[in-house]
């Protein structure tokens, strides 16, 4: 099946300052998405990017479908941004979402 | 409107037992996946049900079964429990049979003895 890989797995930022979260994939995908997961636990979705620049507030994200890799922006960190980062990967053969092992962002004030 | 909602919230068993979740989609969506989300992993994929009828697998053992309800709602039910089936069982609703966009729910966490 298809890997995903996140990098970095853990990262530790001073409030204020900007980051950048990478996602490989091991093959074409239809769809890729990143997702916030709280303390919680909830699973909050951030972009839908099958390829392409978007931007929302403070996050952006930049799919290279070609290169199978995805970037995630996080400028002006604040303490709210804490939590793990998951990207995953959506092949319509098979109807699977398949997630990366996350990235751990701990902002401190 | 009301999210993915799941019960209960925490669970513990000893091993041996078993359990069963429960998971409430959002309203109109027909789909229903359920996850297996072990401590410091990504969410892995168990099954998914759309309009009552199993239309994925993942790879885990007979022990972990599901169906799904008239009304939609979902039921995962886990035989002869691990210590290794500690985790956070995430469910997520579809309007459609493809899993491209999914909600989630805020997950069961179980704790096996």
């Amino acid at each position: 099946g298809i890997q995903v890989e996140q990098s970095p797995p853990d990262l530790i930022l001073q409030e204020g300052a900007n980051s950048t979260l990478r996602c490989n994939f091991s093959d074409s995908v239809n769809n890729l998405q990143w997702f916030h997961q709280n303390p919680w636990g909830q699973l909050i979705n951030l972009f839908y990017i099958p390829s392409g620049t978007k931007q929302n507030g403070r996050l952006s994200a930049t799919t290279v479908a070609t290169e199978r890799y995805s970037l995630l922006y996080i400028s002006s960190s604040q303490t709210t941004d804490s939590g793990v980062y998951f990207c995953a990967v959506f092949k319509a053969a098979g109807n699977k979402l398949t997630f990366g092992g996350g990235t751990r962002v701990l902002v401190k004030p | 409107d009301a999210g993915v909602t799941q019960s209960p919230t925490h669970l513990i068993k000893t091993r041996g037992q078993q359990v069963t979740l429960r998971c409430s989609p959002i309203s109109g969506h027909k789909s229903v996946s359920w996850y297996q989300q072990v401590l410091g992993q990504g969410p892995q994929f168990i099954f998914q049900y759309y309009e009552k009828e199993e239309r994925g697998r993942g790879n885990f053992p007979d022990r972990f079964s599901a169906r799904q309800f008239p009304n939609y709602s979902s039921e995962l039910n886990v035989n002869a429990l691990l210590l290794g089936d500690s985790a956070l069982y995430l469910c997520a609703s579809s309007f459609g049979a493809r899993v491209e966009t999914q909600y989630f729910g805020p997950g069961t966490r179980l704790l096996v003895l």
